[in-house]
C-alpha cells in the first residue's frame, strides 16, 4: 500500500461542466501519473509530474490540464467535460526498488458524463 | 518508447503453470522489464521486474531471454485468483531520473477450475 487516494471515488457530471478529480499520496513520492481505461484501450497516460509545478504531457492529453502545487497532491481537471471522458481514472506514483521505479496505483475515480 | 507485444488472451487450468511470453525486440540496455497485473474492477499492481537475469519473488517469475528481446512471466501454480490481464513493459531508468510508462493492451488471462 502505497498510501494513494483518490476522490471522488464515483462522480456523475452534465457535459460542459468542469471536473476536478484528486490524487492524494502521503509517502513523499516525486513522481505521479493520471491515466484513463477504457474498454478496448487499456491504460492510457494523461499527464504525469516529476515534481512540484513540473508536469508533462502523456498519450491522451487534449481536453485535461493538471496542477501539482504540493508533493503529496496531483489534480486532474477537465475544463468542460465531454461524453468522451466519461471513463475510469487512476492515479499512480512511482517508487525506485531494486535499480527500478516501480509504479502504485490508487484505486479509481468512476467518472460519469452525461 | 521500446514497444512490447503479447498475446490478447491466454487460458490456464486452475493449479496448473502459466507461462505469458512478451516480445520486447528493440529493447534497449537501459529498459528494464516490468510486469503488471490488473484484476477486475481493481487498478494495476506491481509483480515483478527485472534487468538481465531472471528473478522470483513470491508472486511469480521472470524469465528473460539471454537476448533480452522476450521475456516469459510465470506463474508456477494458476489460482482463480490469478485471472486478471497482465502487462508488460518497459522502463527506463537513467540515475534517479525515471520515464513516463505506457502500458499496452496486455494478456487476459482467463483460469478454468
Amino acid at each position: 500500500d502505497a498510501g494513494i487516494t483518490q476522490s471522488p471515488r464515483h462522480k456523475v457530471t452534465e457535459t460542459g461542466t468542469p471536473v476536478t478529480l484528486r490524487c492524494h499520496q502521503t509517502e513523499n513520492h516525486r513522481y505521479m501519473y493520471w491515466y484513463r481505461q477504457d474498454p478496448g484501450h487499456g491504460l492510457r497516460l494523461i499527464h504525469y509530474s516529476y515534481g512540484v509545478k513540473d508536469t508533462d504531457k502523456g498519450e491522451v492529453s487534449d481536453g485535461y490540464s493538471v496542477s501539482r502545487s504540493k508533493t503529496e497532491d496531483f489534480l486532474l481537471t477537465l475544463e468542460s467535460a465531454t461524453s468522451s471522458q466519461t471513463s475510469v481514472y487512476f492515479c499512480a506514483i512511482s517508487e525506485l526498488r531494486g535499480g527500478s521505479y516501480e509504479q502504485y496505483f490508487g484505486p479509481g475515480t468512476r467518472l460519469t458524463v452525461t | 518508447d521500446a514497444k512490447t507485444t503479447q498475446p490478447n488472451s491466454m487460458e490456464s487450468n486452475e493449479e496448473e503453470p502459466v507461462h505469458l511470453p512478451c516480445n520486447h525486440s528493440t529493447i534497449s540496455g537501459t529498459d528494464y522489464i516490468h510486469w503488471y497485473r490488473q484484476l477486475p474492477s481493481q487498478g494495476p499492481e506491481y509483480v515483478i521486474h527485472g534487468l538481465t537475469s531472471n528473478v522470483n519473488n513470491r508472486m511469480a517469475s521472470l524469465a528473460i531471454a539471454e537476448d533480452r528481446k522476450s521475456s516469459t512471466l510465470i506463474l508456477h501454480r494458476a489460482t482463480l485468483r490469478d485471472a486478471a490481464v497482465y502487462y508488460c513493459i518497459l522502463t527506463k531508468t537513467l540515475g534517479t531520473s525515471y520515464d513516463k510508462v505506457i502500458f499496452g493492451p496486455g494478456t487476459s488471462l482467463s483460469v478454468i477450475p
